[in-house]
This record gives structure tokens, C-alpha cells and sequence, in this order.
């Protein structure tokens, strides 16, 4: 049973339409963290939640923002996509910061 | 310096084959050491955590040596299933969690 779930597999939008992402996790975990990672690169970490608590790395675009409504769902916002947010975009969690995390299937995105 | 660096590879390798990976990390502070694998264009799923007196999990052996401040994954037997990314990954403290940019392996027949 998947355990972290992410909304849509693949996305495909126009250049400068808004596009939320969503995510959910069955595991109770106290973190949720959003990654977006590109062709041959690290996972480059966006935003994580402990709990309600956010934090927004410090070179995440202003364009990207993040929603936690509750401890099970998280949603990733791009504002005003450009060509250079195509990308693979991954959710994860842990029941710690110091513990592994559990990655959904991700949302492929895609800019028109 | 990256913070924590891997040889990209290709590693080619027979099957059959015992396969090696290093992963050097830059902060002598950091806490715990993850590999991971990675398929191509899939998630990130975690192969093994990394404890200091090694652990092996079947045909996996994780080691970690603080004192070169590096980990690594040996892999005996390789199967052509084990074609794939092995990121290496270092948490170091509050919630950063640093992910190399992996290691291609390529199992062949």
C-alpha cells in the first residue's frame, strides 16, 4: 500500500499558469518535505514542515510555495511556472529529521 | 568542496560481479548516513541506513568511517535488477539532509 501519495503523476502546464501538486501520507509523520530534482541531479530540498512548522530554504524561489492544512496533506504551489521549473518534483517524510525518508512516486512536470 | 560527493560512474559491471561505492561527506558533525536507490525517472527508495560498526543487509554491506569521514556500499553478487542510481545521503543536523548526486550502476549480462 503506498504510503506517501503524490497528485498528478505527471503535470503539464503553460508557461506562467499557477499549478498546485499535492501529497498525503498514511504515516503519521511529523515531517513532510518537498524536493524538486532534475535530469542527473541531487534532490534539491524546497521547503520541509515539522508538523505545522515551515521552513522555506533559503534559494527556493519566491515563485514556489507550500500549504500544509493538516498533518497529512502537503501542496506545493508554483505560481508563475517558467521552462526552468520542469522538473520532477518529490514529496517525502519522516518520522524524525535525523530518520529516513519515505518518498512518494512523485509529479513529473512539465512546462508548454 | 560539495558536501557530500560520489563518483557519478557508469560503473559497468558482469553479473555476478562485487561492485564498490565511496561517498565522502564534508561535515564532521553529521549524524546519519543513508544509501539509496534510485531508478530512472522513479522516486528515491531507501536501500539501507549506515551504522558505525557496518551493517549488511543480504548481498548489501554498508560501512561508515568517521575518522576519513566517508561511507560506503559494497555489492556481491550484482543482478541485473541492481541497474540503477545509488545516492548517498548525510544528515547533519536541524532538518538538513544532503543528497549526493549518485552513482549510475549498470549490471550486465
Amino acid at each position: 500500500d503506498a504510503m506517501v501519495i503524490q497528485n498528478p503523476r505527471y503535470q503539464v502546464t503553460q508557461f506562467g499558469k499557477p499549478v498546485t501538486l499535492s501529497c498525503s501520507q498514511t504515516l503519521n509523520h511529523n515531517v513532510m518535505y518537498w524536493y524538486q530534482q532534475k535530469s542527473s541531479q541531487a534532490p534539491k530540498l524546497l521547503f520541509h514542515y515539522y508538523d505545522k512548522d515551515f521552513n522555506n530554504e533559503a534559494d527556493t524561489p519566491d515563485n514556489f510555495q507550500s500549504r500544509r492544512p493538516n498533518t497529512s496533506f502537503c501542496f506545493l504551489d508554483i505560481r508563475s511556472p517558467g521552462l526552468g521549473d520542469a522538473a520532477m518534483y518529490l514529496c517525502a517524510t519522516s518520522r524524525e529529521p535525523n530518520q529516513p525518508q519515505h518518498f512518494g512516486d512523485g509529479t513529473r512536470l512539465s512546462i508548454l | 568542496r560539495k558536501e557530500v560527493e560520489q563518483d557519478p560512474g557508469p560503473f559497468n559491471v558482469p553479473e555476478g560481479a562485487t561492485v564498490a561505492f565511496n561517498c565522502t561527506y564534508s561535515n564532521s558533525a553529521s549524524q546519519s548516513f543513508f544509501w539509496y536507490r534510485q531508478d530512472c525517472r522513479k522516486e528515491p527508495k531507501l536501500l539501507m541506513s549506515v551504522y558505525s560498526s557496518g551493517n549488511e543487509d543480504g548481498r548489501f554491506t554498508a560501512q561508515l568511517n568517521r575518522a576519513s569521514q566517508y561511507i560506503s556500499l559494497l555489492i556481491r553478487d550484482s543482478k541485473l535488477s541492481d541497474s540503477a542510481t545509488y545516492l548517498c545521503v548525510v544528515y547533519t543536523g536541524g532538518f538538513k539532509t544532503i543528497f549526493g548526486a549518485g552513482t549510475r550502476l549498470f549490471v550486465k549480462a
